[in-house]
């Protein structure tokens, strides 16, 4: 079945420094990936929605000068927070879609936390 | 009104029971519905989805769509304590596309042994 690849799982910073978050699709072509944020006992948080080749659509609210996207590949999209606060701890999870298949699959989620 | 809606529980059921879990939609439009199953503190995995009227089955579980009723539900027979997790219902468009999914907040399982 389709595997989305995601690394770290997770990963502690100092508050400033900048985090990159990779999702791999392992055996299918991922053309859009989406990313998503996930708080404590809180449900999924549509952040952006990343096309390959092109600009990520980003959702109301998210700052997309903080969090940059880049899907450059059919099989690789980025995360990265910038500038990370406390408040960006999270747990961040991409999604992607295989076309021959008919559900979404998820990486394993990054868990962020800054210090 | 919220466009995916689901009681957020806990639903407790003794082990061995059916657990039915329910969703309704707004977007007359959607095509194509999920039920995701994530346990605390990793990411969600599908379990079944569902695009026509009707009934799907997959072993214990049982997914039931009723388009005119914007509604759709899962069904899990012979209830194991494994089976304790939150349950996301999502909603999206058709088949094939890459249309984001609309998701609900999640009902909470717990199955008592």
């Amino acid at each position: 079945g389709a595997v989305v690849s995601q690394h770290p799982s997770w990963v502690i910073c100092k508050s400033g420094t900048s985090v990159k978050i990779e999702c791999r699709s392992l055996d299918f072509q991922a053309t859009t990936m989406f990313w998503y944020r996930q708080f404590p006992k809180q449900s999924l948080m549509l952040m952006a929605t990343s096309n390959e080749g092109s600009k990520a659509t980003y959702e109301q609210g998210v700052e997309k000068d903080k969090f940059l996207i880049n899907h450059a590949s059919l099989t690789l999209s980025t995360l990265t927070v910038t500038s990370a606060h406390p408040e960006d701890s999270s747990f961040y999870i991409c999604s992607a879609r295989d076309t021959g298949l008919y559900g979404y699959t998820f990486g394993s989620g990054t868990r962020l936390t800054v210090v | 009104q919220k466009e995916v809606e689901q009681n957020s529980g806990p639903l407790s059921v003794p082990e061995g029971a059916i657990a039915s879990l329910n969703c309704t939609y707004s977007d007359r439009g959607s095509q194509s519905f999920f039920w995701y199953r994530q346990y605390s503190g990793k990411s969600p995995e599908l379990i079944m989805f569902i695009y026509s009227n009707g009934d799907k089955e997959d072993g214990r579980f049982t997914a039931q769509l009723n388009k005119a009723s914007q509604y759709v539900s899962l069904l899990i027979r012979d209830s194991q304590p494994s089976d304790s997790a939150t349950y996301l219902c999502a909603v999206g468009g058709r088949a094939g596309n890459n249309r984001k999914l609309i998701w609900g907040l999640g009902t909470s399982l717990a199955v008592n042994p």
